[in-house]
């Protein structure tokens, strides 16, 4: 099992120009997820998808939109790039919502996307 | 005010010693808390997540719940070189990271 893949692991943008970033997994999670991670802020969340068919916003969700194209796909796109986008994107997935029931359900990471904006 | 907040570091201990990472957090109605550690350059990976207050031990690790005090904290023993890395605490209802503590273990 490969886990959670992403792709491109690199990406240089202008500022003003798209792009979509891929991520994938096999671990049959219904939970999906976009975190940025910049230095000194810690991961912060994008967009969440609980389920197959529904997203919702997380912290940071302006200037991002997300699809949920299936179980295993959740991709991020940036409509039109601003160097306060440049940072490193990880996609996570888990097998239920974190607190579904009475137990905390685990994050798995992806390798993650370095994205600059110049 | 972060929801979950931790001390930056660096934490310098050597090797062989006790290191004790804090984390704190502002939700009371939080249940549930995660420990991951992110080496340099590399992707967060799981550590122990703790939900009871008290403590839980897995090998060298151990997570403590405070739920009164609103505070996590996890001990690594006989600390190694290998544990050099930044450690992420998160939790709280939205899942809430914490900007990390990095941990530098002295030969």
């Amino acid at each position: 099992n490969a886990g959670v893949t992403q792709t491109p692991k690199f990406q240089v943008l202008k500022t003003g120009q798209s792009m979509t970033l891929q991520c994938a997994q096999d671990m049959n999670h219904n939970s999906m997820y976009w975190y940025r991670q910049d230095p000194g802020m810690g991961l912060r969340l994008i967009y969440y998808s609980a389920s197959e068919g529904t997203t919702d916003k997380g912290e940071v969700p302006n200037g991002y939109n997300v699809s949920r194209l299936n179980k295993r796909e959740f991709s991020l796109r940036l409509e039109s790039a601003a160097p306060s986008q440049t940072s490193v994107y990880f996609c996570a997935s888990s097998e239920r919502g974190y607190t579904s029931g009475d137990r905390p359900y685990e994050q798995y990471f992806g390798p993650g996307t370095r994205l600059t904006v110049t | 005010q972060k929801e979950v907040e931790q001390n930056s570091g660096p934490l310098s201990v050597p090797e062989g010693a006790i290191a004790s990472l804090n984390c704190t957090y502002s939700d009371r109605g939080s249940q549930s808390f995660f420990w991951y550690r992110q080496y340099s350059g590399k992707s967060p990976e799981l550590i122990m997540f703790i939900y009871s207050n008290g403590d839980k031990e897995d090998g060298r690790f151990t997570a403590q719940l405070n739920k009164a005090s609103q505070y996590v904290s996890l001990l690594i023993r006989d600390s190694q070189p290998s544990d050099s890395a930044t450690y992420l605490c998160a939790g709280g209802r939205a899942l809430t990271f914490g900007s990390g503590t990095r941990l530098q273990v002295q030969p």
